[in-house]
């Protein structure tokens, strides 16, 4: 079974600090990783996959095999970037993801 | 722009109503998913449907029923509510071919059950 664990449920920081949201995942074969984010009072929406190797609003985000991990990262962190972000895993091919339980990130001015 | 409309933002119900919540996708989506939202439980799946009239169980389907008579449209059924499922329902579909695993999202039912 897959399963994603986000072991913050909150995150706080100042504009500027930089950020780290953590996502370590459990699965057998070749995982496909997101993350997602909501903002507040929009809908939730796809920020990055690891596929892409893209950076979305300054976060990137490295699958760690070995350390079976996904954490997302940005260096200097702005306040408009306060939103709840999850972190989901999906088997290769299946595309039916299972989400963690969510970061709630604060940027104070 | 793909839109995943959920026809009601808010619903207030007494236990043992029957509710339905309606979702429309217009991308033509194979896949459609229902999604119960709660804090610090995140996002735990429902029921998905792969085509019209099928569907499958996901994490948490007791006391739950969906339907797919169209391939735009995905309901989700609570037979007799219970306030134990008052919470946030998000809607979501994606392709099947060429699916980059990228979920659309509605913008969530919230139902509070008294």
């Amino acid at each position: 079974a897959q399963r994603v664990t986000q072991p913050e449920k909150l995150l706080s920081v100042f504009k500027g600090a930089p950020v780290e949201l953590k996502c370590n995942y459990s699965y057998s074969g070749s995982p496909e990783l997101f993350w997602y984010v909501q903002y507040s009072r929009q809908r939730l929406q796809l920020l990055l996959r690891h596929i892409s190797r893209e950076s979305i609003k300054g976060f990137t985000a490295d699958l760690n095999k070995g350390e079976t991990s996904f954490h997302l990262k940005k260096p200097f962190a702005q306040e408009e970037d306060s939103a709840m972000y999850y972190c989901a895993i999906s088997s290769g091919g299946s595309y039916i993801p299972t989400f963690g339980r969510g970061t709630s990130l604060i940027v104070h001015p | 722009d793909v839109k995943v409309t959920q026809s009601s933002r808010y619903l207030v119900k007494r236990t043992g109503e029957k509710v339905f919540l309606e979702c429309v996708q217009d991308m033509d989506h194979e896949n459609m998913f229902w999604y119960r939202q709660d804090p610090g439980l995140g996002l735990r799946l429902i029921y998905f449907s792969y085509d019209v009239k099928m569907k499958e169980k996901g994490d948490i389907p007791e006391g739950y029923s969906v339907s797919r008579e169209k391939k735009e449209r995905f309901s989700l059924i609570l037979e007799s509510a219970s306030t134990n499922q008052t919470s946030m329902y998000l809607c979501a579909s994606s392709f099947v071919l060429g699916n980059t695993g990228e979920l659309f999202f509605g913008e969530g039912s919230r139902l509070t059950v008294l």
